[in-house]
């Protein structure tokens, strides 16, 4: 079983819908959760970090289910400029472990917004 | 200018020959990586460095070595290049207190 698994996609969707990516993670010791965006032949980017509490940042949405080792991100109100790969990654070290700042990816989620 | 960089940008190369990846930041950071990219596989990580004497392999290590030559410096080298070891190869960065990598814009590796 990998690590991190998300749906690879793709998923194509018009301008203005919302839309919804889910991961799950191997490792219950798992202490960190991000998304991260990369745009087609480029580098990865930070999207935001997921808390326990969920959280929100404009349009974007994480949520963290730690009883189902789950985590999602909710993208409401799609634009074009959404279109891109979205990584689930995942840190299972604890701050001052050996292996901190150490992130596992998952294999990413396409997502295509069309006019 | 870009605070994380890598040269080459695209190579191709045979099989057999040595080959080094090299990367370059301007952030400050103790931590380096380097992953590879393949269709379908996502990112793995090759090796990471904590600090300039603190080197540690990943998931996927075989046939790669590193070297870090300072703390803004951290190079990949495949000894003796083979095809399956064709894809998108990143670096990045991170400080010590953050989980936030930062990547290079990529090195796009084809052994023939």
């Amino acid at each position: 079983r990998k690590e991190v698994e998300q749906d690879p996609g793709p998923f194509n969707v018009p301008e203005g819908a919302t839309v919804a990516f889910n991961c799950t993670y191997s490792n219950s010791a798992s202490q960190s959760f991000f998304w991260y965006r990369q745009d087609c032949r480029k580098e990865p980017k930070l999207l935001m970090s997921v808390y326990s509490s969920g959280n929100e940042d404009g349009r974007f949405t994480a949520q963290l289910n730690r009883a189902s080792q789950y985590i999602s991100l909710l993208i409401r109100d799609s634009k074009l400029s959404d279109s891109a790969t979205y990584l689930c990654v995942v840190n299972m070290a604890v701050r001052g472990g050996t292996s901190y700042g150490k992130l596992t990816f998952g294999q990413g989620t396409i997502l295509t917004v069309h006019p | 200018d870009a605070d994380v960089t890598q040269t080459p940008r695209n190579r191709i190369t045979k099989t057999g020959k040595r080959i080094m990846l090299e990367c370059s930041q301007t952030k400050g950071h103790d931590r380096m990586y380097w992953y590879r990219q393949d269709p379908g596989l996502g990112l793995r990580l090759i090796y990471y460095s904590f600090d300039v004497k603190d080197i540690n392999k990943g998931e996927i290590s075989d046939g790669y070595s590193v070297s870090r030559q300072a703390q803004a410096k951290f190079s990949l080298s495949l000894e003796s290049a083979i095809p399956n070891q064709t894809a998108l190869y990143f670096c990045a960065t991170s400080d010590r207190d953050s989980y936030e990598q930062y990547f290079g814009p990529g090195t796009r590796l084809t052994v023939t």
